[in-house]
C-alpha cells in the first residue's frame, strides 16, 4: 500500500519557468491537498479538491493552478516560477470520517 | 481566520525525560486539535488527536489535554526516546476535512542518549 506518492522529490527551476508537480494517492480518499511548507511557518494550505471535479483555493494559492485528474490524482502547477516560491511541498489525502491527513514524502523546490 | 500558535520552537531533552509542547488557537469554533509528526525527508505522520468533546486522550507514551476555555492544548511524551527526536505540528480546525485546518509552526525536539 504506497498510500500518497508526489513526484519529483527534488527540483530546481530558474525564474519564469513553468512546471508540474504530482500527487496519486491509492486510498480512495475523497479529499486532497497541496501544502507548502516554509521555516518557521509551519504548513499552509495552497490548493484543495474536497472531490473529483472539484477545487478551491486556500490560504496561499497566489501563483499556482491545480488540477483533479481523477479520484486518485491531483497536480499543482507553477506557471511562472518566482524565487517566493522556493519551498517545501506536501500533497495530502483525507478520509472524511477520520479526518486524519495522510501526507506524501514532499517535494524541495529551490527557484534560482 | 484561525491562528495557531506553537511553543517552543526547540525543545532538547535527555532520554527518559518528559517533553510538553503547547499551542493555543483563536477561532472559538475549532473542534479538531491534531498533533504531527515530522522525521527528517518524510511527510508528517498523525500520532494523536483530540475533539473538542473530550479534554484529555492518551495513547501509551503521548498524551494531549485540551482547554476550550483558554484556547490552549499540549501535547506531552513521557519516558522520551532517541526515536522521538522530530518536529512536531500542532493543528486546528473546524471540521475533519483539512479545509479550514490550521497548522502551528513546529517544534523541532531532540532527546539526547
Amino acid at each position: 500500500n504506497a498510500g500518497v506518492t508526489q513526484t519529483p522529490k527534488f527540483q530546481v527551476l530558474k525564474t519564469g519557468q513553468s512546471m508540474t508537480l504530482q500527487c496519486a494517492q491509492d486510498m480512495n480518499h475523497n479529499s486532497m491537498y497541496w501544502y507548502r511548507q516554509d521555516p518557521g511557518m509551519g504548513l499552509r494550505l495552497i490548493y484543495y479538491s474536497a472531490s473529483e471535479g472539484t477545487t478551491d483555493k486556500g490560504e496561499v494559492p497566489n501563483g499556482y493552478n491545480v488540477s483533479r485528474l481523477n479520484k486518485r490524482e491531483f497536480s499543482l502547477r507553477l506557471e511562472s516560477a518566482a524565487p517566493s516560491q522556493t519551498s517545501v511541498y506536501f500533497c495530502a489525502s483525507t478520509s472524511q470520517i477520520l479526518g486524519e491527513a495522510f501526507f506524501g514524502q514532499g517535494t524541495r523546490l529551490t527557484v534560482v | 481566520g484561525e491562528n495557531v500558535e506553537q511553543h517552543p520552537s526547540t525543545l532538547s531533552v535527555q532520554e527518559g525525560d518528559s517533553a510538553v509542547i503547547k499551542c493555543t488557537y483563536s477561532d472559538s469554533a475549532s473542534n479538531y486539535f491534531p498533533w504531527y509528526k515530522q522525521e527528517l525527508g518524510k511527510g508528517p505522520q498523525l500520532i494523536i488527536d483530540i475533539r473538542s468533546n473530550v479534554g484529555e486522550k492518551k495513547d501509551q507514551r503521548i498524551a494531549v489535554t485540551l482547554n476550550k476555555t483558554a484556547k490552549h492544548f499540549s501535547l506531552h511524551i513521557t519516558e522520551t526516546q532517541p526515536e522521538d527526536s522530530a518536529v512536531y505540528f500542532c493543528a486546528a480546525s473546524r471540521d475533519y476535512n483539512n479545509n479550514d485546518m490550521r497548522f502551528g509552526a513546529g517544534t523541532r525536539l531532540t532527546v539526547k542518549p
